[in-house]
């Protein structure tokens, strides 16, 4: 079964630094990898997906993540972090194929001035 | 706008009760998929469903149903709700299996 793990639940970084969120995936085969954010009150917002190809996959609003197999991690990355990238992610996976979608446990990221 | 339209945004109702709520999904979106967010268990993919057809099932009560219309529209049926019913539930939308899916607002449960 797949599972996802976001080991870290609060993150806060000063605003203008980098940012890395971690997440690792369970999963039989070469999964279908998802970076979603919720804003406070809002819906989930696709950032970034990988399929297949390139590993390093760029999204929306300047984040990126690298699928690694070997680590069987999908992290999301931001060179220079904004006040409104305040919000929640979540990683998720899903089956080759599929979008049901399995979650992690969020990362809610607080960014301070 | 994810183009992903979820009513009611919020519902209040007691415990033991039935509620409906209702997803358009975006137009030409045969996949429609609900979820629950809770503070207990997350994230949780529930149903889909494709082209009126239930497609794939996952963490969904026996209490709860849905179903997806001619027009594509579906409904997720909660019934002997119980406090622990009360979260966030998420529609999403894709045009088929294994793409983008597009999430709606979110409807807020509140069981009292």
């Amino acid at each position: 079964a797949q599972s996802v793990t976001q080991p870290d639940i609060h993150i806060t970084v000063s605003e203008g630094a980098s940012l890395e969120l971690r997440c690792n995936y369970s999963y039989g085969a070469t999964p279908y990898l998802f970076w979603y954010v919720q804003s406070p009150g809002q819906g989930l917002q696709l950032l970034l997906k990988y399929f297949s190809g390139d590993t390093l996959v760029q999204g929306i609003k300047g984040f990126e993540a690298e699928f690694k197999r070997s680590q069987s991690s999908f992290n999301l990355r931001k060179p220079s972090v904004h006040w409104s990238d305040a919000a929640e992610y979540f990683c998720a996976v899903a089956e080759t194929g599929a979008n049901n979608l399995f979650f992690g446990t969020g990362t809610r990221l607080t960014v301070i001035p | 706008d994810s183009g992903v339209t979820q009513t009611p945004k919020h519902l209040i109702t007691a415990t033991g009760q039935r509620v409906t709520l209702r997803c358009s999904p975006r137009s030409g979106d045969l996949s429609v998929y609900w979820y629950q967010q809770s503070l207990d268990q997350g994230l949780q993919f529930l149903i889909q469903y494709y082209n009126g057809e239930e497609r794939a099932k996952g963490n969904i009560l026996e209490r709860f149903s849905a179903q997806q219309f001619p027009d594509l529209h579906s409904e997720l049926n909660l019934s002997s709700l119980e406090l622990g019913d009360s979260a966030l539930y998420f529609c999403a939308s894709s045009v088929v299996g294994g793409g983008k899916a597009f999430f709606g607002q979110g409807t807020r449960l509140t069981v009292v």
